[in-house]
């Protein structure tokens, strides 16, 4: 199936360094969500984006809708150890009861101490 | 957040047995459940909607003879792999959307590990 250009694949950053991320779509979605996963469990919602243009934040990390639709960020704030993870983006084209999401091959984030 | 409980977290099997996994919505109502399948480095591949009180629609590819699945009330959905065999083993993920604020985040639950062995 479809899948989001999500860049970049890895990051490897030092602890209080700041982060940014994005995913990229050929096509329109009607709400952009970002997920963290931590080895062993399900991915946990960090930010849901729903217009274009809307820019959220939730403590250090801040996402945008692109204007486009095709688009988003997330960027993330002086870095702690507890961010390692991967972040995935997906976008919903929700319509009805069709809530299917299309994710990002995710970005691997390493932070040293 | 809403929370999505999965059941068991891990579960070993012999190959040619079937295996059974719950997910719950806990504290909302979900019509419609996902389960995702995932290996290791990779991101999630979606295997089949859940629909409650209809049959579940799978994804290209996805044998729905193997990997049954019901949904039998608002709050449950189950996933039963048959006759398991080793390149069953993988980790098993449902989602459901929360629509109570009328925006449907999808909520995932915690993940089931199933090894065959």
């Amino acid at each position: 199936g479809q899948q989001l250009n999500q860049s970049p694949q890895s990051m490897f950053i030092q602890e209080g360094e700041d982060v940014s991320m994005n995913c990229t779509s050929s096509s329109i979605f009607n709400t952009w969500l970002w997920y963290k996963q931590e080895p062993g469990e399900g991915p946990v919602l960090l930010i849901a984006l729903y217009k274009a243009g809307e820019l959220t934040s939730n403590g250090r990390l801040t996402a945008q809708f692109g204007i486009t639709r095709k688009d988003s960020f997330l960027n993330i704030s002086a870095s702690i150890p507890s961010d390692v993870g991967i972040y995935f983006c997906a976008g919903q084209r929700s319509g009805g009861s069709n809530y299917k999401l299309t994710f990002g091959k995710g970005t691997l984030l390493t932070v040293n101490p | 957040g809403a929370v999505v409980s999965q059941h068991p977290s891990w579960v070993i099997c012999k190959s040619g047995t079937s295996v059974k996994i719950e997910c719950r919505s806990l504290d909302f109502q979900a019509t419609t459940m996902f389960w995702y399948r995932q290996f290791p480095k990779q991101s999630l591949m979606l295997m089949a909607t859940s629909n409650e009180g209809s049959k579940a629609t799978y994804e290209q590819g996805v044998e729905k003879d193997k990997f049954l699945i019901n949904h039998a009330s608002l709050t449950l959905s189950t996933l039963t792999v048959t006759s398991a065999h080793p390149e069953d083993s993988s980790f098993y993920i449902c989602s459901a959307p929360d629509g109570g604020g009328g925006t449907y985040e999808q909520y995932f639950g915690p993940g089931t590990r199933l090894t065959v062995t």
